[in-house]
């Protein structure tokens, strides 16, 4: 039974591009969401969505980010015209329901690296 | 936004030493606690979900205990061994994970 998988493991961009981070979550599991990990910071939420709907972007700065989760493929965080600051590492994690009860399984994560 | 605070920071052990670190929450509104363990390099990996006051949890020589009402949890490694060494995340789940810092164990061999 694969994990969440998620691709690339690195990706690295010159400023001004763009970055596509994709995720596939276990199979049977509709929920998905994304962290970001900045440099010596913890993990941070980002995104949480269910398939063709974002329910919670609370977290997810408000230019140049947007993540979608179609009825078929992977999840996918798309970073426009990328910044140094955008340097992190992107979690995804899935589950099978949205209860909080429910651990998240996660990814091995994407570093992106701006240069 | 929840605060959610892990201690210590880091935490040097030397093998076969048992140890424990703390996870505080806010008690006025309680969520599930989460807890993980994230190997360098690999995918944070979870250990225990833990809901009710009192609740005690247990996986091989790793535990964890729940205070709700004074908003704080405990993890314990009985006998740390190299393979312990990691960082361990715990967090609060209203909507979405809100996590700590983490305390990062090494276990000297």
């Amino acid at each position: 039974n694969a994990g969440v998988m998620q691709n690339p493991r690195h990706l690295v961009r010159r400023r001004g591009q763009e970055a596509r981070l994709r995720c596939s979550p276990m199979k049977g599991h509709s929920h998905v969401y994304w962290y970001r990990q900045l440099p010596e910071e913890g993990l941070k939420f980002m995104v949480y969505l269910q398939k063709e709907n974002i329910i919670d972007e609370s977290g997810m700065p408000k230019e140049r980010f947007s993540a979608e989760f179609p009825k078929e493929g992977p999840s996918i965080l798309r970073i426009q015209q990328v910044v140094r600051g955008d340097s992190a590492a992107y979690f995804c994690a899935s589950s099978p329901t949205h209860n909080s009860n429910q651990p998240q399984h996660f990814g091995d994560g994407t570093r992106l690296s701006i240069l | 936004i929840l605060n959610v605070e892990q201690s210590p920071q880091s935490l040097h052990v030397q093998e076969g030493d048992s140890t424990n670190f703390t996870c505080s929450f806010p008690s006025s509104n309680f969520y599930a606690l989460h807890w993980y363990r994230w190997e360098t390099a690999k995918s944070p990996e979870a250990l225990f979900v833990m809901t009710l006051n009192g609740d005690e949890k247990k996986k091989g020589r790793i535990s964890a205990t729940l205070n709700t009402k004074e908003g704080y949890s405990y993890l314990y490694i009985k006998g740390s061994q190299p393979e312990d060494s990691a960082t361990y995340l715990c967090a609060q789940h209203p909507n979405n994970l809100f996590f700590g810092t983490g305390t990062r164990l090494t276990v000297i061999p």
